[in-house]
């Protein structure tokens, strides 16, 4: 069975950091580009990042751009969410992602991870 | 930045019914391979999204044939054929064609 689980969510302050991981099984991780979307409570979903399948190259939503870094161990079969400079706009729940290539479809997600940046 | 727009808001639905969601694109979806990247997903309460249909038309696997996606370029639909009670959630449209990947801002599918 393919499963994402992700974790690393928590209570932080503004201005503050995070680290999220997502731990993959049940399908080649090595193989696959991954996602990080987002859902603010009560509100729609938020595409945020995208990493290749080896990692060489990424891309961000703008109102992530520069605060955010995905990366991924295809050897532990994980990927991250590494926040920084958070601010009470980012408190949402976090979902990791696999798009189906090459249509880019997202056909497995994670239960999601929530982050709350509140002082 | 490809916005993605639903109608309705909301709908309520008797059981056995039809139901029938509507989404736009500010720019064509439709790929020059032919495929238009358009995806629908159900977020049932309390749950992650699960994908209904991709490529504008195109049933997931384990998806109920009551459900069939439309349209092309700017304009596609979902349809349910016959609402059933387990179909509540909120559907979203999606596309992937590029980035940033944009979601409809959703529909809430209830019973009567």
């Amino acid at each position: 069975e393919m499963q994402l689980v992700e974790s690393g969510g928590g209570l932080v302050q503004p201005g503050g950091s995070l680290r999220l991981s997502c731990v993959a099984s049940g399908f080649p991780f090595s193989s696959y580009s991954m996602f990080w979307v987002r859902q603010v409570p009560g509100k729609g979903l938020l595409w945020v990042s995208r990493i290749s399948h080896d990692g060489s190259s990424t891309t961000y939503a703008d109102s992530v751009k520069g605060r955010f870094t995905i990366s991924r161990d295809n050897d532990n079969n994980t990927l991250y969410l590494q926040m920084h400079s958070l601010r009470a706009e980012d408190t949402a729940v976090y979902y990791c992602a696999r798009p189906f290539y090459p249509f880019y479809y997202i056909d497995v997600w994670g239960k999601g991870t929530t982050v709350t940046v509140s002082s | 930045d490809i916005v993605m727009t639903q109608s309705p808001v909301s709908l309520s639905v008797t059981p056995g019914e039809p139901a029938s969601i509507s989404c736009s694109s500010s720019q064509s979806l439709l790929h020059h391979d032919g495929n238009n990247y358009l995806d629908w997903y159900l977020q049932k309460p309390g749950q992650s999204p699960q994908l209904l249909i991709y490529l504008g038309s195109n049933r997931a696997s384990g998806v109920p044939d009551r459900f069939s996606g439309s349209g092309s370029g700017t304009d596609f639909t979902l349809k349910i054929s016959r609402v059933e009670a387990e179909d509540v959630g909120i559907y979203y449209c999606m596309q992937p064609l590029q980035t940033p990947l944009t979601f409809g801002g959703g529909t809430k599918v209830e019973i009567k």
